[in-house]
């Protein structure tokens, strides 16, 4: 069965980077979009971007431009999201899912806390 | 492309016919989505296309609408379906609603 795997909870410091990857299996990786959405306690969600792993395409929401940074990793199926210049403003979790017909698999989400 | 979910929480009882809507701020040629989110789960996708139904999503969900307006319906409210829904256009770029919460009441 399709399944993301993410990593885990990072506590990172303001003005940092940190990265998060985003392993799949059960389907041929390279053949989807994948996206990131990002979701602030007790908010929505709002999309980030995809990269498409057969190519290394990638589309970014404008407001994450500079932000985050999309990459794939076709030997290992694993995609990335490298989140620069963190504040507080960018705690939250984020999650990876496939794009098919709409976004049918999801990771659990990887929590990031900014903080001192 | 703006998204506008309405209402924002919604309390009903279990057997309850529910109906959430959810209004495109244009046309988005019915590339819209609806899913399920758990408390501390991920989203859940349930319907796709505005209309078609998620493999393994039980038959009590369905989705109709089109151009702008949009309704998920919950045939018989489960003590499950407990959850905050999204809608979500992917018709130019990819935008969520706020989402409605449903509670039981």
């Amino acid at each position: 069965q399709v399944q993301l795997q993410q990593s885990g909870a990072e506590l990172v410091k303001p003005g940092s980077s940190v990265k998060i990857s985003c392993k799949a299996s059960g389907y041929t990786f390279t053949s989807y979009d994948m996206h990131w959405i990002k979701q602030q306690p007790g908010n929505g969600l709002e999309w980030i971007g995809w990269i498409y792993p057969g190519n290394g395409n990638t589309k970014y929401n404008q407001k994450f431009n500079g932000k985050a940074t999309l990459t794939a990793d076709k030997s290992s199926s694993t995609a990335y999201m490298q989140l620069s210049s963190l504040t507080s403003e960018d705690s939250a979790v984020y999650f990876c899912a496939r794009f098919g017909y709409g976004l049918d698999a999801w990771g659990q989400g990887a929590s990031v806390t900014v903080s001192s | 492309i703006q998204m506008t979910q309405s209402p924002s929480l919604l309390s009903a009882s279990v057997g309850d016919r529910v109906t959430l809507s959810c209004k495109a701020g244009q046309n988005i040629n019915n590339y819209l989505a609806w899913y399920q989110q758990k408390l501390g789960e991920a989203p859940k996708l349930l319907i796709y296309n505005a209309n078609s139904l998620q493999t393994g999503i039980p038959s009590r969900f369905s989705g109709s609408g089109s151009g702008t307006d949009f309704t998920l319906t919950i045939s018989s409210l489960q003590p499950e379906d407990v959850a905050t829904y999204f809608c979500q256009q992917y018709n130019s770029w990819y935008t969520f609603g706020a989402g409605t919460k449903l509670e039981l009441k």
